[in-house]
């Protein structure tokens, strides 16, 4: 069965720092990637996703994150966060097995960040 | 933009009630999924669904079950209420592998 790994709970940065949130996932193949945000009393918004190609992806608000195969990894960065980042943010995985998957993810357990002025 | 839409926000139900958390998606999604958020745990597959009437268990589908009469709705049942279940659930409708969110129900049972 895959899982999925967000080592940190809590993570706090300063407003104009740079932002890494690492996640690594247990998949016998290369699975579907993808990371989520949700806002405080919102559900989930996709941020960016990674199915084949090139390992570094973009996503929406400015979020990349890097798909790392040796290192089971697919951690997300932002160069210069801003205070509405302030957020929880999943990780989530699919298998890349086609047939009866039915679409189903499997979620990390979230980072919450929280932004200092 | 795909919409996925909650019947409440926020509901407070006694302990033994049994209690209906409606879905419903306006993209034509096959799919459609329930999960409950608690600190710490993340998101947890409660049920999903892949077709009208079709339905599969999840992860922790004890003490719910789920009616998918129709593709656009989806609900989730509590039959008989416990202080355990006391959390925030999320619908999601989704193609392929890309779930769409609701903004949850924050359910509490006293």
């Amino acid at each position: 069965a895959q899982s999925v790994t967000q080592p940190d709970i809590h993570l706090t940065v300063s407003e104009g720092a740079s932002l890494e949130l690492r996640c690594n996932y247990s998949y016998g193949a290369t699975p579907y990637l993808f990371w989520y945000v949700q806002s405080p009393g919102q559900g989930l918004q996709l941020l960016l996703k990674y199915f084949s190609g090139d390992t570094l992806v973009q996503g929406i608000k400015g979020f990349e994150a890097e798909f790392k195969r040796s290192q089971s990894s697919f951690n997300l960065r932002k160069p210069s966060v801003h205070w509405s980042d302030a957020a929880e943010y999943f990780c989530a995985v699919g298998p890349n097995a086609g047939g009866t998957s039915y679409g189903k993810l499997t979620f990390g357990q979230g980072t919450i960040l929280t932004v200092h002025p | 933009d795909v919409k996925v839409t909650q019947s409440s926000r926020y509901l407070v139900k006694r302990t033994g009630e049994k209690v209906f958390l409606e879905c419903v998606q306006d993209m034509d999604h096959e799919n459609m999924f329930w999960y409950r958020q608690d600190p710490g745990l993340g998101l947890r597959l409660i049920y999903f669904s892949y077709d009208v009437k079709m339905k599969e268990k999840g992860d922790i589908p004890e003490g719910y079950s789920v009616s998918r009469e129709k593709k656009e709705r989806f609900s989730l049942i509590l039959e008989s209420a416990s202080t355990n279940q006391t959390s925030m659930y999320l619908c999601a409708s989704g193609a392929f592998y890309e779930q769409y969110f609701g903004p949850g129900t924050r359910l509490t049972v006293t």
